[in-house]
């Protein structure tokens, strides 16, 4: 099946400082990605959505200046964290679309591994 | 408003058979998913369901009410590596997924 990687897997850093998470699909193209935030014991939170060569669509109440995401190919879309903060420390989960699939939304969609940052 | 129910969580023994619910009001309604979760991880896809009836899937199976925005897990033959949460999600009309807070399923021996 197809794979979406995401790296890294883990981070701890610096209240302030800024963190890449990169989001790959491996064996397909992705024209849309999808980032996601959960915190302990609650439920997935779509922040953006992001289309290769165009600009992001942030959900209500995510800063887009704090939360800066590029979709410059096909295969590779990041989230950057800009200036962390302990309360920005969350898993973080991509999601890619398969647009050449067969099958049902639900079969063309895959998530990554998840990212676990945490801000001290 | 959007709207995803679920139970927070639920027991159950090993090799007895479990019924995840979810309701759902949503704007729109493209398809019903459930993903399951194990702790730390990311969702791994379960089924999806888009017509009313019952998908069966080896011993997991979805059934899906569109009349009575209604939806159920149904878990047979548990087994301890059945425990994990279980996210209910519904894609709606812009065809984005709308998630539940999810079920948390502890399986006992």
């Amino acid at each position: 099946g197809a794979v979406v990687s995401q790296h890294p897997s883990w981070v701890i850093c610096k209240s302030g400082t800024s963190v890449k998470i990169e989001c790959r699909s491996l064996d397909f193209q992705a024209t849309t990605m999808f980032w996601y935030r959960q915190f302990p014991k609650q439920s997935l939170m779509l922040m953006a959505t992001s289309n290769e060569g165009s600009k992001a669509t942030y959900e209500q109440g995510v800063e887009k200046d704090k939360f800066l995401i590029n979709h410059a190919s096909l295969t590779l879309s990041t989230l950057t964290v800009t200036s962390a903060h302990p309360e920005d420390s969350s898993f973080y989960i991509c999601s890619a679309r398969d647009v050449m699939a067969s099958g049902g939304p639900g079969e063309t969609q895959y998530f990554g591994p998840g990212t676990r940052l945490l801000v001290l | 408003g959007q709207n995803i129910d679920q139970p927070t969580e639920m027991t159950a023994t090993e090799g007895a058979i479990v019924q995840i619910n979810c309701t759902y009001q949503t704007s729109g309604f493209n398809g019903l998913f459930w993903y399951q979760q194990h702790a730390g991880e990311a969702p791994t896809f379960l089924s999806y369901n888009v017509l009313d009836g019952l998908e069966e899937k080896g011993r997991f199976s979805s059934f899906l009410s569109r009349s009575k925005g209604y939806s159920y897990l149904l878990l047979k033959e548990l087994q301890m590596k059945d425990s994990a949460s279980y996210l209910c999600a519904v894609m709606d009309s812009n065809y984005q997924l709308i998630w539940g807070a999810g079920t948390k399923l502890i399986i006992k021996p």
